[in-house]
């Protein structure tokens, strides 16, 4: 079975704050991959970021970093210098190969940037 | 390049009652994917779509079902509506069921 845990249900940090959303999962297969979405308020999930199983390479994009680490099965997302448009709720999915890649994603967590 | 679209953007029934939510892919995408996502949760995946024919299915009842037509778009159908069935219903696309979906901005369901 699959499972994706998110533990923070809500953070709320000041603008330029660093801020890092943890994700858990749970999984048999070897091959698999791990994404970010961010769900703002209009509902339409945007896709942040994909990574493999095979692919344990960090990976930095603006703002944005992701910290993959097989050993302690984690796929951390962290936010730089946040700013107002990060508010969103962020979900954290995986797709296994041998269930056809359908996606389980995390609760989600809350990100509210304070101004 | 249109992105996915679903149609309506709301919609309110009753129990008892039969839905259709439809989705037309990101141009170029021939799979479809539609999830579940109750208020504070995380989507959950109810069936994917590839040739016409159910290709997948996640653990929900046979009141719910789909179609995807020739040109790939989708439809899904929700009989016997209950109360728990009220919820965003999100369509994602995908090329040839390639591990990215990209997603709608979903139908949201509520019922009365």
């Amino acid at each position: 079975a699959q499972k994706v845990t998110q533990a923070q249900t809500e953070i709320s940090v000041v603008e330029k704050e660093d801020v890092t959303l943890d994700c858990v999962y749970e999984t048999r297969d070897t091959t698999y991959y791990l994404f970010w979405y961010k769900q703002p308020p209009s509902g339409e999930l945007v896709f942040l970021i994909r990574r493999n199983s095979f692919d344990e390479q960090n990976e930095i994009s603006g703002r944005y970093s992701w910290n993959f680490q097989k050993s302690t099965s984690s796929f951390n997302f962290t936010i730089t210098a946040s700013q107002v448009v990060d508010s969103a709720v962020y979900f954290c999915a995986l797709s296994a190969f041998r269930e056809g890649n359908q996606f389980y994603f995390g609760t989600g967590t809350s990100l509210t940037v304070i101004p | 390049d249109a992105g996915v679209t679903q149609s309506p953007t709301h919609l309110i029934k009753t129990r008892g009652q039969q839905v259709t939510l439809r989705c037309s892919p990101k141009s170029g995408h021939d799979t479809v994917s539609w999830y579940q996502q109750a208020l504070g949760q995380g989507p959950q995946f109810i069936f994917q779509y590839y040739e016409e024919e159910e290709r997948q299915r996640g653990n929900f009842p046979d009141r719910f079902s789909g179609h995807q037509f020739p040109n790939y778009s989708s439809e899904l159908n929700v009989n016997a509506l209950l109360l728990g069935d009220s919820a965003l219903y999100l369509c994602a696309s995908s090329f040839g069921g390639e591990e990215k979906l990209f997603f709608g901005s979903g139908t949201q369901l509520s019922v009365l």
